[in-house]
Order: structure tokens, then C-alpha cells, then sequence
């Protein structure tokens, strides 16, 4: 089955305590990105990546970095969480250019206490 | 700056209903328009894709249609069903620029049994 796997589902961590958020498509998809969906402000995007080794930032890259190392594999990294990265993340991918349309993940909802 | 708007935020009808929800942008330059289905706390599904040079999409009890000279979408629902009750969320891509999906703000929609 044609899909984007997100893990974890659900995490609670410790505001300062480096976390990654791993990402991975199965459907030889060039590009690939992240977002983070806010009460009252919609989906944004955080970074996205054109091919393997190509990143770029989105709306609101601060406090994230990321990695495509791999064709599959788009992985989200938080080196310092902070409180205000509270929030419910998709990992997305298509093909190059949004041909085809875009498949999201499932989520993960981070909580930073 | 692309910029999509969807009214109603939300809208309560009872089962058996047809119903339309809207979705607006600003710039006409699009490649293709998508338009999900998100379950309270869930991941993104996608319902259907419209490409620039498409002017409807159809599946099962949905059609989506695109007018790019008003810069307007429509998602029909036949036959409302209490399962459908979700957050529907419109997104475009554009042509150029910016490599990602610019999402409105959802429309909540409630079918009453």
C-alpha cells in the first residue's frame, strides 16, 4: 500500500530534550516536506526537500532541523524543544513539482512540557 | 502571497442533505488544486485532485470543480451521511514559486442523524 509513515503517533517530552520525528514514503516520491497544524493557524510548512540531499526552509523553520540522506526517508529533528512546538505534525510527499498530488502521513502529536 | 479562504467555517445539516462547500484563492497561477478530509485529531485524507487544466473531479458521492478565472473550488457532497461528518480542507499549488501546498482554513462539517 501506497504510503507516509509517521512515528511516533504521540509524544510527550521535556522542553530542551533533542527529539526526532522520523518520516518514510514508499512511493519513490522526490519531494518531500513537513508541516505543523495550530488552532486558528492552519497548516504551515516547516522544511521541505526537492530530492535526495536538497532542503529547503518553509514558513516557519525556526527551532527544526532535517536531513534527506535517503530517498524515502525525511526525518524531523528537534535539537532544544520548546513549549511553543507544541503541536500536531504531518510529513507529506509527491512527486516533483505536486504531480500527482500530495500523501500525508498520519501525524504526530507533540506535547513539550 | 497565495491565500485560500474557505466559508462556511462550519456548517451543521441534517442527514440526506446536498451540500457544497466553498473554497477561494487569490491567484489564479495554480497548478493544481486538492482538496482532504481530516477527523478530529487525525491525519489528512485526500479526497479529490484537480489539475489546472481540469474543470471537475468526481468520486462516488463527491465532485469537486475549479474555476480558475474566479479563483474558486467547490466540493459537492451527494446524500449526506452522518459519516461524513469532518473538518474538509481545500489546498493549492501553485505554478511557481513556493514549493508547497497553500491549505484554507477548513470548513467543519457536522451531518445530523
Amino acid at each position: 500500500e501506497a504510503q507516509v509513515t509517521q512515528n511516533p503517533r504521540y509524544l510527550i517530552t521535556v522542553t530542551g530534550k533533542k527529539l526526532t520525528v522520523t518520516c518514510s514514503q514508499n512511493m519513490n516520491h522526490e519531494y518531500m516536506s513537513w508541516y505543523r497544524q495550530d488552532p486558528g493557524l492552519g497548516l504551515r510548512q516547516i522544511y521541505y526537500s526537492m530530492n535526495v540531499e536538497v532542503t529547503d526552509k518553509g514558513d516557519v523553520p525556526e527551532g527544526y532541523k532535517v536531513s534527506r540522506k535517503e530517498k524515502r526517508n525525511f526525518p524531523l529533528i528537534l535539537e532544544s524543544p520548546s513549549p511553543n512546538q507544541t503541536s500536531l505534525y504531518f510529513c507529506a510527499s509527491s512527486l516533483s513539482g505536486g504531480l500527482g498530488g500530495y500523501t500525508f502521513g498520519s501525524g504526530t502529536r507533540l506535547t513539550v512540557v | 502571497k497565495q491565500e485560500v479562504t474557505q466559508i462556511p467555517a462550519a456548517l451543521s445539516v441534517p442527514e440526506g442533505e446536498n451540500l457544497v462547500l466553498n473554497c477561494s484563492f487569490t491567484d489564479s497561477a495554480i497548478y493544481n488544486l486538492q482538496w482532504f478530509r481530516q477527523d478530529p485529531g487525525k491525519g489528512l485524507t485526500s479526497l479529490l485532485l484537480i489539475q489546472s487544466s481540469q474543470r471537475e473531479q468526481t468520486s462516488g458521492r463527491l465532485n469537486a470543480s475549479l474555476d480558475k478565472s474566479s479563483g474558486r473550488s467547490t466540493l459537492y457532497i451527494a446524500a449526506s451521511q452522518p459519516g461524513d461528518s469532518a473538518t474538509y480542507l481545500c489546498a493549492g499549488k501553485l505554478l511557481q514559486g513556493a514549493q508547497k501546498l497553500v491549505f484554507g482554513q477548513g470548513t467543519r462539517l457536522t451531518i445530523n442523524p
